[in-house]
């Protein structure tokens, strides 16, 4: 059973473009969430998403963010008109569905390092 | 609203010395509590996690946690550190009923082996 899968690793963007970061989450999971780890901080939550269905998009950024998580294929994270503040590492996390959810845990992939030049 | 603090960004220990990291959490509500471990490059890889149970926790890597309601901490231990140990350390609560949602993460601490 692979992990959480992440692609890019790395992505460079220039300012004004888009990144899209993609992750399949682990078979049978059916709940993905969304980090951001600035350089020197903790992990920051962003969205959380069920398929095809945003849970909880509290952290996300009002403004060129957003997330999807289709039916078929990995969910994504879109950031429009990147700029340099966006440069960080955006870590994906799956986990099963669970209604007690104490013996689950989320599991995180290896993140996508985005840098805007 | 929840929140995590670590105290110490870099902590360094000597190589079987104990390890002793710190977590301090603050919750209105009864918290679920996680350690993750992140090594250079990499995801982040769960430790332990207290939901409630039992208040000493024990994880993998003979690492162990002791929830305080008390003293609203919950600090990481294991008695004596390996090099293989060197890596980042984050606390982490979360208020959801499942336990997983919306982790709020503490700073993150440094651990540093000395051989």
């Amino acid at each position: 059973n692979a992990g959480v899968m992440q692609n890019p690793r790395h992505l460079v963007r220039r300012r004004g473009q888009e990144a899209r970061l993609r992750c399949s989450p682990m078979k049978g999971h059916s709940h993905v969430y969304w980090y951001r780890q600035l350089p020197e901080e903790g992990l920051k939550f962003m969205v959380y998403l069920q398929k095809e269905n945003i849970i909880d998009e509290s952290g996300m950024p009002k403004e060129r963010f957003s997330a999807e998580f289709p039916k078929e294929g990995p969910s994504i994270l879109r950031i429009q008109q990147v700029v340099r503040g966006d440069s960080a590492a955006y870590f994906c996390a799956s986990s099963p569905f669970d209604r007690q959810g104490l013996d689950t845990e989320a599991f995180f992939g290896q993140g996508t390092r985005l840098t805007v030049v | 609203a929840q929140s995590v603090t670590q105290l110490g960004s870099h902590v360094s220990v000597s190589e079987g010395a104990l390890v002793l990291l710190r977590c301090n959490y603050s919750s209105s509500v009864p918290p679920y509590l996680f350690w993750y471990v992140q090594y250079p490059n990499q995801g982040l890889q769960l430790l332990l996690k207290y939901t409630s149970a039992a208040t000493l926790v024990k994880g993998i890597n003979g690492f162990e946690a002791e929830f305080k309601k008390s003293e609203t901490s919950f600090h990481l231990t294991k008695p004596s550190a390996h090099m293989s140990d060197a890596a980042e350390y984050f606390c982490a609560v979360s208020l959801s009923n499942f336990g997983n949602e919306k982790l709020t993460f503490g700073t993150g601490t440094r651990l540093t082996i000395i051989p």
